[in-house]
């Protein structure tokens, strides 16, 4: 099946830092997605980006489809974007997600 | 505008007993989907439907029955759970195709003593 391999696993920030997080995957894309979980548990979408660069206030992501990776950045980090990132690549209408990365910026 | 619900949000019950996790969605989205989340594991899809009376397996189904005679409701039944099935349980719907925002419930946390 799909492969998706996040890194790094778990990530610490001072506030006001910027970081990079990785989403490998082992097929083709044709859709990939990333989520952030709070440290509540709520799951928001992102991002869908199956190919190229968008951007959305201080995080932005790029994928690479043909080198089968993508990467989020979170620039000048805030402690409210702690929390879990997860990417999610889909097959047919199925989400495969990747373990997550776990994000804690601190004051 | 309720969005995508859960319930129960909290769940404690005993091997062998039935339970069902209820999800609610007030968009009309055609798809809904049951995923469980477990520490080492990530989120992992249990079953999905496209449409009411159309529902088909994930990744983990064993264990699990799902019906959608609705298209607001997508009850999962644990028919006889086990201590392998405690977990967080979110329930998640789109509109459409898989390049749609999939929008996530809150989660049920369930524990099988």
């Amino acid at each position: 099946g799909i492969q998706v391999e996040q890194s790094p696993p778990d990530l610490i920030l001072q506030e006001g830092a910027n970081s990079t997080l990785r989403c490998n995957f082992s097929d083709s894309v044709n859709n990939l997605q990333w989520f952030h979980q709070n440290p509540w548990g709520q799951l928001i979408n992102l991002f869908y980006i199956p190919s190229g660069t968008k951007q959305n206030g201080r995080l932005s992501a790029t994928t690479v489809a043909t080198e089968r990776y993508s990467l989020l950045y979170i620039s000048s980090s805030q402690t409210t974007d702690s929390g879990v990132y997860f990417c999610g690549k889909a097959a047919g209408n199925k989400l495969t997600f990747g373990g997550g990365t776990r994000v804690l910026v601190k004051p | 505008d309720a969005g995508i619900t859960q319930s129960p949000r909290y769940k404690i019950t005993e091997t062998g007993r039935q339970v069902t996790l209820m999800c609610h969605q007030t968009w009309s989205h055609s798809y809904m989907f049951w995923y469980r989340q477990d520490l080492g594991h990530g989120l992992r899809l249990i079953y999905y439907s496209a449409a009411a009376d159309i529902t088909d397996k994930g990744e983990v189904p064993d264990g699990y029955v799902v019906s959608r005679s609705k298209t607001e409701n997508f009850p999962l039944t644990l028919e006889s759970a086990t201590r392998s099935q405690t977990s967080v349980y979110f329930c998640a719907s789109r509109v459409g195709g898989a390049g749609d925002t999939q929008y996530f419930g809150p989660g049920t946390r369930l524990t099988v003593l």
